[in-house]
């Protein structure tokens, strides 16, 4: 099944760090596909945070970072700040499915 | 800068359909494929499909076949999405977006459609 999976729910203080998964299978992230991540503000259009993995475009500050290993990709977050709180999405090319594929989001809180 | 600009929003009632429409500036509208993103109320983001800006060749995901229509206007930088014999679960914010190799920047701002009777 084509799917990319996340935690719906994610949580930390302030300054803290928290790490958010996205775990595909071998027909997307498993088939050496990049991922992406969004970060989508309440009320607003999702914004590009990460792209091929662990590339950040510019304006997005270093206490963000991408990794990905075999089907899974990760991203973290550290320094937890109030404006951080958000949806976030990871994004990669499907083989199955012949285009991209989108993971269920994950809300950020920062308590 | 690069940006893409939607219309308005729509409020239809079911059987009916809507065009909405992305207008691309700040790049050669024809250097870059166009994607639409579809959130429905409270939902994650699906990917829909997209659009070849140089061609003018579409292709729709799974589930976005049928009733969904990508065309382009190139002669003023935009792109529409066409959707026939609107259904109340077809209620939800629509997003076009840039493609950049594999990813999607910059994006719309959004387009809402809300389908009642």
């Amino acid at each position: 099944q084509s799917v990319l999976t996340q935690p719906p729910s994610v949580s930390g203080a302030p300054g803290q760090k928290v790490t958010i998964s996205c775990t595909g299978s071998s027909s997307n992230i498993g088939a050496d596909y990049d991922v992406q991540w969004y970060r989508q503000l309440p009320g607003t259009a999702p914004k590009l945070l990460m792209y091929s993995n662990n590339i950040r475009p510019s304006g997005v500050p270093d206490r963000f970072s991408g990794s990905k290993s075999g089907t899974s990709a990760s991203l973290a977050i550290t320094g937890l700040q109030a404006e951080d709180e958000a949806d976030y999405y990871c994004q990669s090319f499907d083989t199955s499915l012949g285009g991209s594929l989108f993971g269920g989001g994950t809300k950020l809180t920062v308590l | 800068q690069v940006q893409l600009v939607q219309s308005g929003s729509e409020l239809m009632t079911p059987g009916a359909s809507v065009k909405i429409s992305c207008k691309a500036s700040g790049y050669t509208f024809t250097s870059h494929a166009l994607n639409w993103v579809r959130q429905a109320p409270g939902q994650g983001l699906e990917w829909m499909g997209w659009i070849n800006t140089n061609t003018g060749n579409p292709t729709y995901s799974q589930g976005f076949t049928g009733r969904f229509v990508f065309s382009l206007d190139t002669s003023v930088s935009t792109t529409y999405l066409q959707i026939d014999s609107l259904k109340a679960d077809d209620t939800a914010i629509y997003y076009c977006a840039r493609a950049q190799m594999n990813w999607l920047d910059p994006w719309g701002q959004g387009t809402l459609v809300t389908v009642s009777s």
